[in-house]
């Protein structure tokens, strides 16, 4: 079975740009996280989307956002671009959302996009 | 404010030894989960511990969780070269109706042969 597929592998952007990721979850799964990596440090929260609704906010700014799709792919959009925006994005499936069973919290990780910005 | 913190943040042992790394918070967590990541890679899930004071065993890994779902313990016996990498503690925390999945400040073990 196919894992959590995340696209493109690696992106470079100027400040300023708008920048879209994408991910597709495990077959079967209809929760998808997504993550920012930066060097050094472990994976910040960004958004959780179960069965296509914001379940969960991590403390970032207005200019992220993502959106689930009926598949339950999804879309992280990130405006503005700052420096600061460099990172490893992560994005995560799993079977339910955050508020479901307490055993199926387990997040299962793509292998992330690679967002530099110059 | 960090919520889970772990020790120690780097550890670099000799192949054949013994290590213990900790995941303590002063927040209950429902449920932790142990992952390790592997440079330019997502992080791969190692186990879930649910209930206050189970242990679980994955080879020559094993897992605590502490009685009153605070804390978190990995104990590695005879290390391999082979498990080196980041160990990151991971949990949901529900504040105010809200939820947000929680990283632990992370630890990065090397193992030399």
């Amino acid at each position: 079975d196919a894992g959590v597929t995340q696209s493109p592998t690696h992106l470079i952007k100027t400040r300023g740009q708008h920048v879209t990721l994408r991910c597709s979850p495990i077959s079967g799964h209809k929760s998808v996280s997504w993550y920012q990596q930066v060097l050094g440090q472990g994976p910040q929260f960004i958004f959780q989307y179960y069965e296509k609704e914001e379940r969960g906010r991590g403390n970032f700014p207005d200019r992220f956002s993502a959106r689930q799709f009926p598949n339950y792919s999804s879309e992280l959009n990130v405006n503005a671009l700052l420096l600061g925006d460099s990172a490893l994005y992560l994005c995560a499936s799993s079977l339910y959302g955050l508020a479901g069973v307490r055993a199926y919290n387990e997040q299962f990780f793509g292998p992330g996009t690679r967002l530099t910005v110059l | 404010t960090q919520l889970l913190e772990q020790s120690p943040q780097f550890l670099s042992i000799q192949e054949g030894e013994n290590l213990t790394v900790y995941c303590n918070s002063s927040s209950v967590f429902s449920s932790l989960q142990w992952y390790r990541q592997e440079p330019g890679e997502g992080p791969v899930l190692l186990v879930t511990v649910v209930t206050g004071g189970e242990v679980k065993k994955l080879k020559r890994l094993t897992f605590q969780f502490g009685d009153a779902r605070k804390d978190s313990s990995l104990h590695i016996t005879a290390a391999q070269p082979g498990d080196t990498g980041l160990y990151l503690c991971a949990g949901v925390l529900a504040t105010s109706g809200t939820y947000k999945y929680i990283f632990g400040t992370g630890t990065r073990l090397k193992v030399l042969a």
